[in-house]
């Protein structure tokens, strides 16, 4: 079946530093994929998506490219700031099975001032 | 615009005993998500409505868990017995459903369950 994986946490940076969370998925069908972001008592929002192959979605500083060909969705920021410290969950939607969102296991992301 | 609410915002329970949680989805949208996260995992799907039918439940214990959406709108997931494995948070979600790929999720803020 669909499934996702990402990186595990914690990873800890310094304030500037460059950020990369690994995610590699496996999926029958043309899934899209997102990142959604938990900060610290908040809810799971949307951070980024990407619909198809090559397509690159980014907010707030962060990228993500879908690449097909290595099945994977890794998050990228240049400069990291405190207020980024979250939990970042990558996750997959496909036409398989009614259109269910798949969620990875989640990477925690500490940013030291 | 209001988000996805949910209550109550905690319970604790012992096991055996039986809980419901509640769930009212964005205005408009037809699709309802009931997600389980337990800590240090990422969420699983339990049960999928669209409109007032179920789309998936497949990963949903039936024997001790059931959920319903009465009119296509509001949603409450119940447990009965408990178990200590089902503490955990649980999220509801809802999206526009129009039965694509590139769906939004809009998620409440979570139930967090305890079972002593």
């Amino acid at each position: 079946g669909d499934s996702v994986t990402q990186m595990e946490g914690p990873v800890t940076l310094s304030e500037e530093a460059f950020l990369t969370i690994n995610c590699t998925y496996t999926a029958t069908g043309y899934p899209s994929l997102f990142w959604y972001v938990q900060y610290p008592g908040e809810g799971l929002q949307l951070l980024l998506k990407a619909t198809k192959a090559d397509d690159k979605g980014s907010n707030k500083g962060f990228e993500a490219t879908y690449r097909k060909e290595t099945t994977s969705f890794h998050l990228e920021k240049g400069s990291v700031q405190v207020s980024d410290s979250a939990v970042y969950f990558c996750a997959l939607s496909s036409n398989t099975g009614g259109f269910k969102t798949i969620f990875g296991a989640g990477t925690r992301l500490f940013v030291k001032a | 615009e209001a988000g996805v609410a949910q209550s109550p915002r905690y319970k604790i329970i012992e096991k055996r005993q039986s809980v419901a949680f509640w769930c009212n989805p964005i205005s408009g949208h037809a699709t309802l998500y009931w997600y389980q996260q337990i800590l240090g995992q990422g969420p699983k799907l339990l049960i999928q409505f669209q409109n007032n039918g179920v789309v998936d439940d497949s990963q949903l214990p039936k024997d001790r868990f059931s959920a319903e959406r009465l009119k296509g709108v509001d949603s409450t997931l119940k447990i009965q017995p408990a178990k200590l494995e089902d503490s955990a948070v649980y999220l509801c979600a809802s999206s526009l459903g129009g039965r694509g790929t590139n769906e939004k999720l809009f998620f409440g803020s979570g139930t967090q369950l305890s079972v002593l």
